[in-house]
C-alpha cells in the first residue's frame, strides 16, 4: 500500500486568501487526484495530476481556482485560490497502488474560510 | 453512465448488533473495481476492501464480511457484532478500468451506539 502525507492537516483562512496544500507519496506514481469533501457530502473528483503535464480538471472545476502542480513523481500541491466560506471543506488527495486499481489517500486537509 | 448508490443515509445500531450496509454500482465497463472506505471523525479515508469485476468470491476479514453479487449490480458489506469504533461514514467506490478514476457513492452514517 502507499503511504500518502498530506499536510496541513487543518487550517483557518481568511476570505480572499489562498491556501496550498502539499501531498507527498512515499512511492513513484504516474497519477495522483485531488477531491473535494464538502460538509455531509460525499468526495468529488477535483482533478487528476500527471507529473509532465497539464493536470486534468472535471466539471466544474477550473485551473485558476485549484491550480495544481506535480513537480515530480512523488509530490503534488493543490491550491484553493481566493477563497470563499463556499470552499470550506476537507480536500484529500490520493494516489494509486501498485497495480494501479485502488486508491489510497492522504489524511485529509479540513479547511475552514471565515 | 458510473454511479454508486448508497441507499441508507444514515443507521444507528446498539452495540453487538450486526449492520448490513448497501451498495448498487451501474457502469458499462466489463472490467471494474469495488471498493470500501471507512472515513472515522477525524476525516481520513482508510481502505477496507478491493473487488475486482471478475471474482465473486465473497470475503470475509474478522467482523467485517463483504457479499458482492454481479447479478444484482451489489456490493453489501456486513460488520457482525459492531462496536463503538466502529462508528464512521463508510464510502463505496467504483473504479472502472476505462474511466480510471473513482466513482463514490453518497456515503452511510453508521452510529454505534453502547
Amino acid at each position: 500500500s502507499a503511504v500518502i502525507s498530506q499536510k496541513p492537516s487543518r487550517d483557518i483562512c481568511q476570505r480572499g486568501t489562498s491556501l496550498t496544500i502539499q501531498c507527498q507519496v512515499d512511492s513513484q506514481v504516474t497519477m495522483m487526484f485531488w477531491y473535494r469533501q464538502q460538509p455531509g457530502q460525499s468526495l468529488t473528483l477535483i482533478a487528476t495530476a500527471n507529473q509532465g503535464s497539464e493536470a486534468t480538471y472535471e466539471s466544474g472545476f477550473v485551473i485558476d481556482k485549484f491550480p495544481i502542480s506535480r513537480p515530480n513523481l512523488t509530490f503534488s500541491t493543490l491550491t484553493v485560490s481566493n477563497m470563499s466560506p463556499e470552499d470550506s471543506s476537507i480536500y484529500l488527495c490520493s494516489a494509486p497502488g501498485q497495480l494501479n486499481t485502488e486508491a489510497f489517500f492522504g489524511q485529509g486537509t479540513r479547511l475552514t474560510v471565515v | 453512465a458510473q454511479k454508486v448508490t448508497q441507499a441508507q443515509t444514515e443507521i444507528s445500531v446498539v452495540e453487538k448488533e450486526d449492520v448490513t450496509l448497501d451498495c448498487v454500482y451501474e457502469t458499462r465497463d466489463t472490467t471494474y473495481y469495488l471498493f470500501w472506505y471507512k472515513q472515522p471523525p477525524s476525516g481520513e479515508l482508510v481502505f477496507l476492501i478491493r473487488r475486482n469485476s471478475f471474482d465473486e468470491q465473497n470475503e470475509i476479514s474478522g467482523r467485517y464480511s463483504w457479499n458482492f453479487q454481479k447479478s444484482t449490480s451489489s456490493f453489501n458489506f456486513t460488520i457482525t457484532a459492531s462496536q463503538v469504533v466502529d462508528s464512521a461514514v463508510y464510502f463505496c467506490a467504483l473504479f472502472p478500468v476505462g474511466a480510471q478514476k473513482l466513482v463514490f457513492g453518497q456515503g452511510t452514517r453508521l452510529t454505534i451506539n453502547p
